[in-house]
């Protein structure tokens, strides 16, 4: 049974390109969680998607960053005209259910796609 | 707005010395608690998780936490650590009845000589 799937797993964009991150839940799995980690930090919530939903964007910055889960497909986090300060490392999770408080609720990570911007 | 601390930023232990990992949060209501580890090169794994009930959980690999309420902690334990025990351990909490995301705390690296 295949785990979470991120890529790429390295990505280098110089400042101003566009950055598009994949993330392909665990088979079962409608829920996706995008966390940003920066250097010395510890992970960051960013956004939580359901297919075709988004349901908390509030650790998403305003600007520049969107998200989206299609019916078909991966998970996609797009950063556009990057700047330096989006070097980071970008975890995905999913989790077969969103509920608080039971299994369900248990996220299963995948191994990040590290974004440099040069 | 709740947050994680994590007190110990680098721990360095000799093989089969007990660990302690200091886990902290601060949130006045009811908490799920989870422990990730990050072995090098690897994904964050879930050692193990407090949902209800008994406060000492026991999770994988020998690892156990304690849930203690009143000092808000859920500190990590090992009675005799391995020196494949070297890794990135995160500490998080999920509010009960939020969305789902977790607080993270800033990780603490655990270095483990043979």
């Amino acid at each position: 049974n295949a785990g979470v799937m991120q890529n790429p797993r390295h990505l280098v964009r110089r400042r101003g390109q566009e950055a598009r991150l994949r993330c392909s839940p665990m088979k079962g799995h409608s829920h996706v969680y995008w966390y940003r980690q920066l250097p010395e930090e510890g992970l960051k919530f960013m956004v939580y998607l359901q297919k075709e939903n988004i349901i908390d964007e509030s650790g998403m910055p305003k600007e520049r960053f969107s998200a989206e889960f299609p019916k078909e497909g991966p998970s996609i986090l797009r950063i556009q005209q990057v700047v330096r300060g989006d070097s980071a490392a970008y975890f995905c999770a999913s989790s077969r259910g969103g509920a608080s408080g039971t299994s369900y609720n248990e996220q299963f990570f995948g191994p990040g796609t590290r974004l440099t911007v040069l | 707005a709740q947050s994680v601390s994590q007190h110990n930023h680098h721990v360095i232990l000799s093989e089969a010395a007990s660990l302690e990992l200091g886990c902290n949060y601060s949130y006045g209501g009811t908490v799920n608690l989870f422990w990730y580890v990050q072995y090098p090169g690897q994904h964050l794994q879930l050692l193990l998780k407090y949902f209800s009930g008994d406060p000492l959980v026991k999770g994988i690999k020998g690892f156990e936490a304690e849930f203690i309420k009143s000092k808000f902690s859920f500190n990590l334990r090992k009675p005799s650590v391995q020196w494949s025990d070297t890794a990135e351990y995160f500490c998080a909490v999920n509010a009960r009845g939020s969305q789902g995301n977790l607080i993270f705390g800033k990780g603490t690296k655990l270095s483990v000589k043979p």
